[in-house]
């Protein structure tokens, strides 16, 4: 069964300091993994986009890594910000048995970032 | 400006009565998609459109329907046969079907009282 699972859960950091979420997937056959961050109560957004091939892909203080031999990502958050309070969610596409392409979600990390 | 727009951002509904949710999209984007989201879950598929008179059912259609008339225009509508409807419902939309990044819209949360 194709798979998406985040930890941690839930994530308590003071405001400054760094921090990384992880996404381990069973997807496959697996096309790209993206990262989105969702503020409460509103759509998600999001931060970077892998394709297999790509090892790392940076967007500001967000810096995503993917290791697609051991499918796992990784995205980690430097110098954290109060507003970088949200849920962070992987989401993984690939593709059906039918040959069709699905995205596959991840039920998140939520961040708290404390002054 | 480009993008998503969902309405209403908050909906009360009666037990019995149907509720349409607007999606429209300036993105020029051919897929939509809706979907569900509840406290510790992943996103759920209700349904999906590739294109314009076209759509597909997720793995969550039970008790919904939508409609894809224009490609701009994807509503979703929650009916009395969907047995707990109380969620927050994003819809989204990408160039081609789930591949492609997907961008979403503010959501609806939706509350039956």
């Amino acid at each position: 069964k194709n798979q998406v699972e985040q930890s941690p859960q839930s994530l308590i950091i003071l405001e400054g300091k760094n921090c990384t979420l992880q996404c381990n997937y069973t997807v496959s056959p697996f096309s790209n993994l993206r990262w989105y961050k969702q503020d409460t109560g509103r759509g998600p957004v999001s931060l970077t986009i892998m394709t297999f091939s790509e090892n790392t892909k940076s967007n500001g203080r967000y810096t995503a890594t993917l290791d697609a031999d051991t499918k796992q990502s990784s995205l980690h958050i430097t110098a954290s910000q109060l507003s970088d309070s949200a849920s962070y969610i992987c989401v993984v596409s690939g593709t059906t048995t039918s040959g069709t392409y699905k995205y596959i979600f991840g039920t998140g990390t939520r961040l708290k970032v404390l002054a | 400006d480009g993008g998503i727009t969902q309405s209403p951002k908050y909906l009360f509904r009666k037990e019995g009565q149907n509720v349409t949710l607007s999606c429209e999209q300036n993105l020029n984007h051919d897929a939509m998609y809706w979907y569900r989201q509840d406290p510790g879950q992943g996103l759920r598929l209700i349904y999906y459109s590739q294109i314009v008179n076209d759509f597909q059912k997720g793995d969550i259609a039970e008790g919904y329907s939508v409609s894809r008339e224009k490609k701009e225009s994807f509503p979703l509508t929650v009916t009395s046969a969907q047995k707990n409807p109380t969620a927050f419902y994003l819809c989204a939309s990408s160039f081609s079907p789930m591949n492609t990044e997907a961008f979403f819209g503010q959501g609806t949360r939706l509350t039956v009282v």
